[in-house]
C-alpha cells in the first residue's frame, strides 16, 4: 500500500473555518499529490510536490495551499473551508515500476463544510 | 484537450466477462492505466499498459489499447461479485516533464450479480 496514510479520515466543519488535511508515508518517496473526488469529475489534481519546500498547483488549485517541510508529510490546508470543497481528499505518491510511473493512492479524507 | 471518458455503470451476473471502455483524447499519452475503487476506499492500481503495446493480460484481467481510435479497455474474466466497485482509467498525456500528470475518467460503476 506504499505506507500512506492520511488524518483525519473524517472531518466536518463549518464554512469560513480553517481546515488542515495530513498526508504522511513512510518510504521515502519524491513525488507526493493531493486530489479531489467528486461525482461526476473523477480524480481532479489541487496541488503537487517534487521535494521538501517544492510545490507547484493542479488544476483546481484555488481556495488551497499546500506545505511540505519533511519528506514524509504534505498537508493539504483550506485557508477558509467553503461549501463547494466538501469532497473527498486523497493523497498519492507515485514511483517507477518496471518503466513505468505509477501512483499509489492513500484511503482518503472525507470532508464536510456545512 | 485532455479528456478521458467512460460509461458510468455496467451491471453483469457473477461468471460473465466484463468489459469496462474507456476514450482518451491525447494520443501522445505514454501510459495508460486502471484503477479499482471499492466503497469507502482509495483507488487500487490494477494494472497499466505502455503505449507501444496493444495488449496486456495479467490473470483474470486483459487490457487492449486501439491508439488508432484512442480507445482503451479492460475485460474482466470470470466476474465475481468483490469486482463490484468503480473502475477508472488514467492516462498521462504528452508534455508532462518531471511529473505525472494523471488525468481519470469520471469512473465506471460496476455491479456483479449473483
Amino acid at each position: 500500500d506504499a505506507g500512506i496514510t492520511q488524518s483525519p479520515r473524517h472531518k466536518v466543519t463549518e464554512t469560513g473555518t480553517p481546515v488542515t488535511l495530513r498526508c504522511h508515508q513512510t518510504e521515502n518517496h519524491r513525488y507526493m499529490y493531493w486530489y479531489r473526488q467528486d461525482p461526476g469529475h473523477g480524480l481532479r489534481l489541487i496541488h503537487y510536490s517534487y521535494g521538501v519546500k517544492d510545490t507547484d498547483k493542479g488544476e483546481v488549485s484555488d481556495g488551497y495551499s499546500v506545505s511540505r517541510s519533511k519528506t514524509e508529510d504534505f498537508l493539504l490546508t483550506l485557508e477558509s473551508a467553503t461549501s463547494s470543497q466538501t469532497s473527498v481528499y486523497f493523497c498519492a505518491i507515485s514511483e517507477s515500476e518496471g518503466g513505468a510511473d505509477t501512483q499509489y493512492f492513500g484511503p482518503g479524507t472525507r470532508l464536510t463544510v456545512l | 484537450g485532455e479528456d478521458v471518458e467512460q460509461s458510468l455503470f455496467l451491471s453483469v451476473r457473477e461468471g460473465d466477462s466484463s468489459v469496462i471502455n474507456c476514450t482518451y483524447t491525447d494520443s501522445s499519452s505514454t501510459y495508460l492505466y486502471w484503477y479499482k475503487q471499492e466503497p469507502g476506499a482509495g483507488l487500487q492500481l490494477l494494472t497499466y499498459i505502455f503505449s507501444n503495446m496493444d495488449m496486456k493480460q495479467d490473470q483474470r484481467l486483459t487490457v487492449l489499447l486501439n491508439k488508432k481510435d484512442k480507445h482503451l479497455s479492460l475485460r474482466i474474466a470470470d466476474t465475481q461479485t468483490g469486482d463490484s466497485a468503480i473502475y477508472f482509467c488514467a492516462e498521462i498525456p504528452s508534455g508532462n516533464t518531471g511529473f505525472q500528470k494523471l488525468v481519470f475518467g469520471t469512473g465506471t460503476r460496476l455491479l456483479v450479480s449473483p
